[in-house]
């Protein structure tokens, strides 16, 4: 199973980032999302699609239907400025499965 | 505070072997399924292991099926990766995570561990 994502989003200060998930039939699937800043771990930002763990701001959004998922980051700050990562588990085989990976910059 | 510490990283010749380990503290782990997740220089994540919270399930990825062994001492609250034959391409920082849940495929991963670099190299 595959998820593909941009390889790079380019946001203003203050404006709103959209970061694509693509996988055959992932509205059928629960998407989560990781967080990674350079030289750190990531960190879970959402689950199931659409759920914010506590600590996350309410800026961070998700969303899942057809063959894309959809993470929102409205009122995009500096420190947004991250690598994020899609993530699925493939029930077929048992596996998790990353996407590619998008780097957002803030302008 | 949930806390989960890697230990076992080194410098391995091909062929050779290596243990990770992963202590958690702050949850109940044997509630918990565990992960191992690595991520070679300036690549993406690679999702390589997991194991249910008994203990009884485990998975892998393609990649280091037949050549990785998950395990997990509930007792001792640590998580394991055996890691033989080892290759270049293992080459990695790897990053052990808590699942949301017991069971391996369901919920994200949260949090992870800082991550303890493995190198694979004559």
């Amino acid at each position: 199973y595959v998820l593909t994502q941009p390889p790079s989003v380019s946001v203003a200060p203050g404006k709103t980032a959209r970061i694509t998930c693509g996988g055959n039939n992932i509205g059928s699937k629960s998407v989560h999302w990781y967080q990674q800043k350079p030289g750190q771990a990531p960190i879970l930002v959402i689950s199931y699609d659409s759920d914010r763990p506590s600590g996350v701001p309410e800026r961070f959004s998700g969303s899942n239907s057809g063959n894309t998922a959809t993470l929102t980051i409205s009122r995009v700050e500096a420190g947004d400025e991250a690598d994020y990562f899609c993530q699925v588990w493939d029930t077929t085989y048992d596996h998790g499965v990353f996407g590619t990976g998008t780097k957002v910059t803030v302008l | 505070e949930v806390r989960l510490l890697e230990s076992g990283g080194d410098l391995v010749q091909p062929g050779g072997s290596l243990r990770l380990s992963c202590a958690a503290s702050g949850f109940n782990f044997v509630y918990y399924a565990m992960n191992w997740v690595r991520q070679a220089p300036g690549k993406g994540l690679e999702w390589v292991s997991a194991i249910s919270g008994s203990g009884d399930g485990t998975y892998y990825a393609d990649s280091v099926k037949g050549r990785f062994t998950i395990s997990r001492d509930n007792s001792k609250n640590t998580l394991y990766l055996q890691m033989n034959s080892l290759r270049a391409e293992d080459t990695a920082i790897y990053y052990c995570a808590k699942g949301q849940l017991a069971t391996v495929t369901s919920g994200g991963l949260d949090p992870w561990g800082q991550g303890i670099l493995v190198t694979v190299s004559s």
